[in-house]
């Protein structure tokens, strides 16, 4: 089946430094993947959209500066998150789709990175 | 616009007990349905999903959920719930469009008492 990869799992940092989660697709072509935040005991939350070559479309309410999406190859896309301050420590999980799946809009999620800014 | 309403935010069924995990989705054409499963600090494990076609649609691990278009449901069940069952469970509706994001409900958290 098909497998996202994200790394890092987990990740401490100190406020002020920028870090950055990747997302592979292994086994497959993704032609679009997406960002989403996780706040404990809470959903998901979309934050960005991002397709293979093209800039990120980014939900309503988070800042493109911030949270820099680049999605350079049809299995990698990378979040970087800049300055990153406390109110950042979240869960951030990456989804992709796979490209020859036609008109189905099935998702793979990736396991997720557990962001902690100290 | 579309959304998703899981109406319990918290269950407790004892083992061995039944279990429907209710998911209401808002969508003006017939949505891609999917149900999740998630770990504490873990990812998403897909349960199954609803693309067209059979109603009744089963999933991994004994669940299944049926498609009922004029409740604009898509509820969670599976007949008898192991203690390995506890977890949060998320049902997400996606458009009938390539490329476009899935949206959430709040998750029902599941508990399994003895």
């Amino acid at each position: 089946g098909a497998v996202v990869s994200q790394h890092p799992s987990w990740v401490i940092c100190k406020s002020g430094t920028s870090v950055k989660i990747e997302c592979r697709s292994l086994d497959f072509q993704a032609t679009t993947m997406f960002w989403y935040r996780q706040f404990p005991k809470q959903s998901l939350m979309l934050m960005a959209t991002s397709n293979e070559g093209s800039k990120a479309t980014y939900e309503q309410g988070v800042e493109k500066d911030k949270f820099l999406i680049n999605h350079a190859s049809l299995t990698l896309s990378t979040l970087t998150v800049t300055s990153a301050h406390p109110e950042d420590s979240s869960f951030y999980i990456c989804s992709a789709r796979d490209g020859s799946s036609g008109a189905y809009n099935e998702q793979f999620f990736g396991p997720g990175t557990r962001l902690t800014v100290l | 616009a579309q959304s998703v309403t899981q109406p319990d935010i918290h269950i407790t069924v004892s083992e061995g007990a039944s279990l429907e995990l209710r998911c209401n989705y808002s969508y003006g054409a017939t949505p891609y349905l999917f149900w999740y499963v998630q770990s504490p600090g873990q990812g998403l494990q897909l349960l199954l999903k609803y693309f067209s076609g059979d109603t009744l649609v089963q999933g991994i691990k004994g669940f299944e959920a049926e498609f009922k278009r004029s409740q604009s449901s898509f509820n969670l069940r599976k007949p008898s719930v192991h203690w390995s069952d506890a977890a949060e469970y998320f049902c997400a509706v996606g458009a009938n469009q390539a490329g476009t994001a899935l949206i959430f409900g709040k998750g029902t958290t599941l508990s399994v008492s003895s």
